[in-house]
C-alpha cells in the first residue's frame, strides 16, 4: 500500500512570513501533484513534478520533488491571506500494478494566513 | 459544460438507501474518476473509467459501491444499502486522457450524509 505523509497538519501564520510544507513516502512516486483545496470545492491543481531533483516555481510557490521521488516540499515565500486553504500532495505511480489513473494524496495541511 | 459537473451537492439520506451519485465531466474528456474525501482528510481513490470501462476498480470498499458509465460521459456511483460510515465528500474528476501526468479537473463533490 501506497502513502503519503503530511506534514505539518495544521499550519497558522502571519501574513509575511514564509512556510513549508513536506510529503513523504516510502514508495517511489512516477510523479508527484500538489493541490489546493477550499471549502465546499474540488481540489484545484498547482504543480506536478516528475523529475527527481526537479524545482518548479509558481510566482511565490516553489516546488521540489525529492532525488528518489519519494517526497516532496511546498514552500510559500511571504504568504498571503489569499494562501489560505487545504493544501494537499498527490502521488501517481504504476508499481505492483497500479494504474496511472490512481492518485494517492495526503492527508492535508491546512494553511491559515492572518492579516 | 465549462467544468464538472456534481449533482445534487448535497444529499442526506437514511441508513440501509440506496443513493445515486451523478457526474458530468468536461466535454471531450476521456478519463473519469471517483474519489471520497472524509472530513479533515485527503480524497480516497474510488475508481478510475477509461472510456465506457472501469480501467480501475480497486478503491471501492466493497460491492455495496458500484460505478457506471455507459455512454463514456455522464457517470453515476451507486451505493447500496448505505451506512452512516459512509457519509463523506464524493468528488469526481475528468481528464483529456488517462495515464501519467494527466491533469485531472476535479468537481466541487457531492456530500453525503447517511442518518
Amino acid at each position: 500500500t501506497q502513502l503519503l505523509e503530511q506534514s505539518p497538519q495544521f499550519l497558522s501564520i502571519q501574513e509575511g512570513e514564509n512556510l513549508t510544507v513536506y510529503c513523504n513516502s516510502s514508495s517511489v512516486f512516477s510523479s508527484l501533484q500538489w493541490y489546493r483545496q477550499e471549502p465546499g470545492e474540488g481540489p484545484v491543481l498547482l504543480v506536478t513534478v516528475v523529475t527527481g531533483g526537479e524545482v518548479k516555481k509558481l510566482k511565490r510557490l516553489t516546488f521540489q520533488f525529492g532525488d528518489a521521488r519519494k517526497d516532496s516540499s511546498l514552500h510559500i515565500t511571504a504568504a498571503q491571506p489569499g494562501d489560505t486553504g487545504l493544501y494537499l500532495c498527490a502521488g501517481q505511480s504504476n508499481a505492483g500494478g497500479t494504474s496511472y489513473g490512481k492518485l494517492t494524496f495526503g492527508q492535508g495541511t491546512i494553511l491559515t494566513v492572518h492579516p | 459544460g465549462a467544468g464538472v459537473s456534481q449533482t445534487p451537492s448535497n444529499k442526506v439520506t437514511e441508513k440501509g438507501k440506496y443513493v445515486e451519485l451523478r457526474c458530468d465531466p468536461i466535454s471531450g474528456h476521456t478519463a473519469l474518476y471517483w474519489y471520497r474525501q472524509s472530513l479533515g482528510q485527503g480524497p480516497e481513490f474510488l475508481i478510475y473509467f477509461q472510456g465506457t470501462g472501469a480501467a480501475d476498480d480497486s478503491g471501492l470498499p466493497n460491492d455495496r459501491f458500484f460505478a457506471v458509465r455507459p455512454e463514456g460521459s455522464v457517470s453515476t456511483l451507486k451505493i447500496q444499502r448505505t451506512e452512516r460510515g459512509d457519509s463523506a465528500v464524493y468528488l469526481c474528476a475528468s481528464s483529456s486522457e488517462g495515464g501519467r501526468w494527466a491533469e485531472a479537473f476535479f468537481g466541487q463533490g457531492t456530500r453525503l450524509t447517511v442518518v
